[in-house]
């Protein structure tokens, strides 16, 4: 099983709707991350947090937010979805425990807003 | 501001090298990082720099100099999985934050083709 899982993989929504992405991981990590990819601007940060009690904006967190359910869950929404929202979306998680603080992705959703 | 350049696509041939180059210019620089990503899928972890030199790991080697702001990553023995992107990202420190409390910079990522 995936240690870094998201839910849906591909969501097309309408323009004024609300959409939750979610995120599950299996890895222990206290920190989680959510990222947007778009071609020719690569990956931005949107928010993180780095424990439970622990939430932050990022770069791009305009028309987002999140909530760290536990550990293991952090959910990013859209309260209401526009078109330039369309993006590949990522969550990641990274801990001290491991060597670098590097972070691992989950395998990404595909949102379209219409 | 924050700012990573790399080379928006490049092309090489099977069993070939390959240096993909990276500059930065970012405040609190605490280590820097090559992922791989395959075209729809998640970025991977590929290598970690945080002091000068050269780290080498199998086919892959990466190279930082902090007082140039500049990594880059070989790639050796080119192979077509190899196609890819290549993303570099720096790691910055977060004000109030100790030790390796930061966030990853992404440059745009190099497309890489590797053709026959």
């Amino acid at each position: 099983d995936a240690d870094v899982t998201q839910t849906p993989r591909n969501r097309i929504t309408k323009t004024g709707k609300r959409i939750m992405l979610e995120c599950s991981q299996t890895k222990g990590h206290d920190r989680m991350y959510w990222y947007r990819q778009d071609p020719g601007l690569g990956l931005r940060l949107i928010y993180y947090s780095f424990d439970v009690k622990d939430i932050n904006k990022g770069e791009i967190s305009d028309g987002y937010s999140v909530s760290r359910q536990a550990q293991a869950k952090f959910s990013l929404s859209l309260e209401s979805a526009i078109p330039n929202q369309t993006a590949l979306y990522f969550c990641a998680t990274s801990s001290r425990g491991e060597a670098y603080y590097e972070q691992y992705f989950g395998p990404g959703t595909r949102l379209t807003v219409t | 501001g924050q700012n990573i350049d790399q080379p928006t696509e490049m092309t090489a041939t099977e069993g070939a090298i390959v240096q993909i180059n990276c500059t930065y210019q970012t405040s609190g620089f605490n280590g820097l990082f090559w992922y791989q990503q395959h075209a729809g899928e998640a970025p991977t972890f590929l290598s970690y720099n945080v002091l000068d030199g050269l780290e080498e790991k199998g086919r892959f080697s990466s190279f930082l100099s902090r007082s140039k702001g500049y990594s880059y990553l070989l790639l050796k023995e080119l192979q077509m999985k190899d196609s890819a992107s290549y993303l570099c990202a720096v790691r910055v420190l977060l004000r109030g934050y100790g030790g390796s409390q930061g966030n990853l910079i992404f440059g745009k990522g190099t497309k890489l083709s590797v053709k026959p």
